[in-house]
């Protein structure tokens, strides 16, 4: 079955600096990749996903990238704010499948 | 948007005893749904997938008889927790297919368990 590895499991970085999660995957089949952010005793928000047809997506200072070829894919936050320090999941769908198979999760901590 | 409540959002109970949680989809029909556990600081792990009308399928490892799921309608799914133990206190999380797109997902606010 598929299975999704996350990293870095915990990322610290200075308010206004850029923060970069990374996501591999090994099921080529699998042709959705979501990202979600997850506060504590919360449940998982979507803040941005991509399709195995688009290689770039970008929503103001949240952008994912994709690598077909390599299986890995990315989520890029940009001009950091206190807000997103949070829990972040990437996760990989299969075609038709739908089900989520979700990545270790990394911790986001935006220092002021 | 689409909306997925569940309910209760929280439960303590006795070790050996049964615990329902409710998962539903409020304005629109979910034919399939899909139950996740959660233990402190780690991922969401698919338990079963909950569908509509007929037996629901378990992920590897994952108990069908102690983790009973029934999908009587196009807008509730059940989890029944049969026999709690310690072990099973974990935040429990139903989710359903939007239908706008494919593979989107809405999520319930979980459940958190606490078997004592």
């Amino acid at each position: 079955g598929e299975n999704v590895e996350q990293h870095p499991s915990t990322l610290s970085v200075q308010e206004g600096d850029s923060a970069v999660i990374k996501c591999t995957y090994s099921d080529s089949a699998s042709n959705y990749f979501p990202w979600y952010k997850q506060e504590l005793g919360k449940r998982p928000q979507l803040i941005i996903d991509i399709r195995s047809n688009v290689g770039e997506k970008k929503d103001q200072r949240i952008a994912v990238t994709l690598n077909k070829t390599a299986k890995h894919f990315s989520l890029h936050i940009t001009e950091t704010q206190p807000e997103d320090s949070a829990v972040y999941f990437c996760a990989a769908s299969l075609q038709g499948a739908q089900k989520l198979v979700f990545g270790q999760g990394t911790r986001l901590t935006i220092n002021p | 948007g689409a909306v997925v409540s569940q309910h209760p959002s929280w439960v303590i109970c006795k070790s050996g005893t049964s615990v329902k949680i409710e998962c539903r989809s409020l304005d629109f029909q979910a034919t399939t749904m899909f139950w996740y556990r959660q233990f402190p600081k780690q991922s969401l792990m698919l338990m079963a997938t909950s569908n509509e009308g007929s037996k629901a399928t378990y992920e590897q490892g994952v108990e069908k008889d102690k983790f009973l799921i029934n999908h009587a309608s196009l807008t509730l799914s059940t989890l029944t927790v049969t026999s709690a133990h310690p072990e099973d206190s974990s935040f429990y999380i139903c989710s359903a297919p939007s239908g706008r797109q494919p593979n989107e997902q809405f999520f319930g606010p979980g459940t958190r368990l606490t078997v004592l």
